[in-house]
């Protein structure tokens, strides 16, 4: 069965600290996994996916098919990097499974 | 562009009454889907569509109701609602093109049963 598991429930950090948030996860065929944000009183929104291999707001993310992992990172965290984060798995053309998320609150 | 509509985006209800959630969206996307998202437990996939007239269930389909008679819409229903179903509710749908698949978010609904 497919399935995302992010460990950590809440990251804090501060302002430009190293910032990594986890998300491991089991899927018997090849993966598609994406980040998804949401900032406080906003919509879920895609951050990133590892097919697209890119950096956006400073983040990256790689896809380690051994350990099945898609950890987050960014290397100076920002204030307003705070809100909640969701990794997710693509379960073929239909829907994505979510992990449970970490909230990462970056204090001054 | 108004992109993935849903309403109403608060609601309450009492134990045993129905309603409806709409969503709407006007990218002319095949799938569509619908999650809960609840402290500590993230989003949990209710129902999720692959086009008009189909569609199949998620994690958590007990309780809930969806039907797609058009490609644009995919209102999910309550028949008799419960405090476990108090939530927030958002409604997805999918872009496939060249470089895989993205999905927009409604705004949510948040629903309290009481």
């Amino acid at each position: 069965a497919q399935r995302v598991t992010q460990p950590e429930k809440l990251l804090s950090v501060f302002k430009g600290a190293p910032v990594e948030l986890k998300c491991n996860y089991s899927y018997s065929g090849s993966p598609e996994l994406f980040w998804y944000v949401q900032y406080s009183r906003q919509r879920l929104q895609l951050l990133l996916r590892h097919i697209s291999r890119e950096s956006i707001k400073g983040f990256t993310a790689d896809l380690n098919k051994g350990e099945t992992s898609f950890h987050l990172k960014k290397p100076f965290a920002q204030e307003e990097d705070s809100a909640m984060y969701y990794c997710a798995l693509f379960m073929g053309r239909r829907a994505l499974t979510f992990g449970s998320g970490t909230r990462l609150q970056v204090q001054p | 562009n108004a992109g993935v509509t849903q309403t109403p985006k608060f609601q309450v209800l009492k134990t045993g009454q129905s309603m409806t959630l709409q969503c709407a969206q006007d990218m002319n996307h095949e799938y569509m889907s619908w999650y809960r998202q609840d402290p500590g437990m993230g989003l949990r996939l209710i129902h999720y569509s692959v086009g008009a007239g189909i569609t199949d269930q998620g994690e958590v389909p007990n309780g809930y109701n969806v039907s797609r008679s058009t490609t644009e819409d995919f209102p999910l229903r309550l028949l008799s609602a419960a405090p476990s179903q108090t939530s927030v509710y958002f409604c997805a749908s999918t872009w496939t093109g060249h470089g895989g698949e993205k999905l927009f978010f409604g705004s949510g609904t948040q629903l309290s049963v009481l």
